[in-house]
């Protein structure tokens, strides 16, 4: 069984300041996908990055950047000089290959992320 | 990149009724299409699987009678929830995937209140 872990419930930060959320996550499979997703008041969901397990290469795009670590089985997503457009629920998800190659994503229960002006 | 079009983004509806949610990919095909519902605050549930052109595969506790879903061809998949009862009210999304390793994209969810 997958499983992902967001221990933070909720950060509140002053913009301008980075910030990290954290997720941890289990799973059996040596193949699988990693996500980040975006929610914002809106409700809409927005992709963000995926990694596979193969590529523990760390990313990173504008102020957003990724760390992914098998051997603690995390993969932290990092706001650097966070601005108050950040502000939003953040999931991380994990997903394996399922019967007939579908990869369907187990979300975690997200963090919401509050940035103060 | 990719989108997925979900409608309506809101609903309010009366005891009873049946709504129907549709959700599309505009720009590419999508053999898979997924239903999800997120309650408050909470993450978000897979709810079905939708093939195109089969049954749903509907995750267990969700009960297919009340939440029809449809997967008629390659860009629309529908989710009907029959007499809906305030239990129901939920923020609903769907997400498509094309190609086997794509990741999936989601359509801006549904808002629905059952009065």
């Amino acid at each position: 069984a997958q499983k992902v872990t967001q221990a933070q419930t909720e950060i509140s930060v002053v913009e301008k300041e980075d910030v990290t959320l954290d997720c941890v996550y289990e799973t059996r499979d040596t193949t699988y996908y990693l996500f980040w997703y975006k929610q914002p008041p809106s409700g809409e969901l927005v992709f963000l990055i995926r990694r596979n397990s193969f590529d523990e290469q760390n990313e990173i795009s504008g102020r957003y950047s990724w760390n992914f670590q098998k051997s603690t089985s995390s993969f932290n997503f990092t706001i650097t000089a966070s601005q108050v457009v950040d502000s939003a629920v953040y999931f991380c998800a994990l997903s394996e290959e399922h019967t007939g190659g579908s990869y369907i994503p187990t979300f975690g229960r997200g963090t919401s992320l509050i940035v103060h002006p | 990149g990719a989108v997925v079009s979900q409608h309506p983004s809101w609903v309010i509806c009366k005891s009873g009724t049946s709504v129907k949610i549709e959700c599309r990919s505009l720009d590419f095909q999508a053999t898979t299409m997924f239903w999800y519902r997120q309650f408050p605050k909470q993450s978000l549930m897979l709810m079905a699987t939708s093939n195109e052109g089969s049954k749903a595969t509907y995750e267990q506790g969700v009960e297919k009678d009340k939440f029809l879903i449809n997967h008629a061809s390659l860009t629309l998949s529908t989710l009907t929830v029959t007499s809906a009862h305030p239990e129901d009210s939920s923020f609903y999304i769907c997400s498509a995937k094309g190609a086997i390793n794509s990741p999936l994209h989601f359509g801006n969810g549904t808002r629905l209140t059952v009065t």
